[in-house]
């Protein structure tokens, strides 16, 4: 089984863009994070499915991030507009509904924003 | 205040050492998960252990509810045993997780 996979890797923006990362969970999973990691913050919730509905928008993220999931094996994360402050390193993880909710992680976007 | 506290902040090992991790906890909690971390790298998960103690090689998780923490012990590090240690809370809410901040771990030859 394919883990979690994220695209792209690596990307670079100018503030303001707007810009588009991607999530495909673990298959058979029903539950799926996003999150952001930075040196000083650490690991900050963005967003959480259940389900493909959203359960937790991440609160003071809610304004210039939207994450979607239009099915059960996709999810997409749009930061619209860019600013330098979002320059982080941006995590999916998945993990099931039922008995072990362990989590598993993909391998993230590095997010420069100049 | 933070209600997931991990310690100590750093760590420095020769090899062959064995290490005691800690997390404490001030809320409801209905699992804990460790994870490791290379520089660069993504969180690669070691134990999801909701209570009691669990082994996997020479890494030991522990869980104790009423005490409000849980521990990563690892015996004889290794040099490739370097990088961040974090836990992770799955709160009684289950639409919450909550991470400490890591153990930066360095082991030397």
């Amino acid at each position: 089984d394919a883990g979690v996979t994220q695209t792209p890797r690596h990307e670079v923006a100018e503030k303001g863009q707007t810009i588009i990362l991607k999530c495909e969970p673990v298959s058979g999973h029903n539950d799926l994070f996003w999150y952001r990691q930075t040196k000083i913050q650490g690991l900050e919730l963005l967003s959480y499915f259940r389900s493909k509905s959203l359960m937790e928008d991440g609160g003071a993220f809610k304004d210039r991030f939207k994450a979607e999931m239009l099915n059960s094996s996709f999810s997409t994360l749009k930061i619209q507009p860019t600013e330098p402050k979002d320059s982080a390193v941006y995590l999916c993880a998945s993990s099931s509904t039922g008995g072990a909710r362990e989590q598993y992680f993909g391998p993230g976007t590095r997010l420069t924003v100049l | 205040g933070q209600q997931v506290q991990q310690s100590p902040a750093s760590l420095v090992l020769q090899e062959g050492e064995n290490a005691e991790l800690q997390c404490n906890f001030s809320t409801s909690l209905n699992s804990m998960q460790w994870f490791y971390q290379r520089p660069g790298g993504s969180l690669v998960s070691l134990f999801y252990n909701p209570s009691g103690t669990k082994h996997s090689g020479r890494l030991t998780s522990t869980t104790v509810i009423k005490e409000r923490r849980s521990s990563l012990h690892i015996s004889s590090s290794q040099t490739t045993d370097s990088g961040t240690y974090l836990c992770a809370l799955e709160h009684t809410n289950a639409y919450k997780v909550i991470f400490g901040k890591g153990t930066h771990l360095h082991v030397l030859p």
